[in-house]
């Protein structure tokens, strides 16, 4: 089983629309969790940190987090075509000594006008 | 603001040549990453570090090796770089409050 597991395709959506992004994640003693946007030819960048259950809202980003069902979501209110990126679902894997982060695949936005 | 930087955009090598990638972290953090990014693959972690002079194998080690001297400074090295090793190249850091950042990456072709 696959770390972060983000098997969403690309997602179209209208200009003015939500987007809604998903990710399931394996290790259940993970606490942190993150969503990077990236842009073409571009590194990641954070947009969203979470941990803790519930909505956390920043801006027209929200971050949703379940870890009983171990799954994150990030929902983007009123898609503007400058969100029209590559987002990337990140978990934090605990080891002794250190730890290290977990990405899924990406998933693909493009925002119509 | 946390900056990562690494000393080129892009980078043309034959294949053999000794490659050379460094990465900069102004933000005193302990632990260093490299990855590498190819279509399709995702992010896929190289070597990590999480303190001077130590390292630890990622996911795809083969063919690469690291060096942390200073705390702000992580190397990735290609002894001996070839086709496969074409990639966009990612840098990043993280302190002790788990977010991290990235560089803005070496997009390297070998031929």
């Amino acid at each position: 089983q696959k770390e972060v597991e983000q098997n969403s395709g690309p997602l179209s959506v209208p200009e003015g629309a939500i987007a809604s992004l998903n990710c399931t994640y394996s290790d259940r003693v993970s606490q942190s969790f993150f969503w990077y946007r990236q842009y073409s030819g571009k590194s990641p960048e954070l947009i969203m940190s979470i941990y803790s259950n519930g909505d956390k809202e920043d801006g027209r980003f929200t971050a949703q987090l379940n870890k009983a069902s171990q799954y994150v979501s990030l929902l983007i209110r009123d898609s503007q075509p400058s969100d029209s990126a590559t987002y990337l679902c990140a978990v934090n894997i605990p080891a002794e000594g250190n730890n290290r982060l977990a990405f899924g695949k990406g998933n693909q936005v493009v925002v119509i006008p | 603001d946390v900056k990562v930087t690494q000393s080129s955009r892009y980078l043309v090598k034959r294949t053999g040549e000794k490659v050379f990638l460094e990465c900069v972290q102004d933000m005193d953090h302990e632990n260093m990453f490299w990855y590498r990014q190819d279509p399709g693959l995702g992010l896929r972690l190289i070597y990590f570090s999480y303190d001077v002079k130590m390292k630890e194998k990622g996911d795809i080690p083969e063919g690469y090796s690291v060096s942390r001297e200073k705390k702000e400074r992580f190397s990735l090295i290609l002894e001996s770089a070839s086709t496969n090793q074409t990639s966009m190249y990612l840098c990043a850091s993280r302190g002790n409050i788990e977010t991290q950042y990235f560089g803005p990456g070496t997009r390297l072709l070998v031929l």
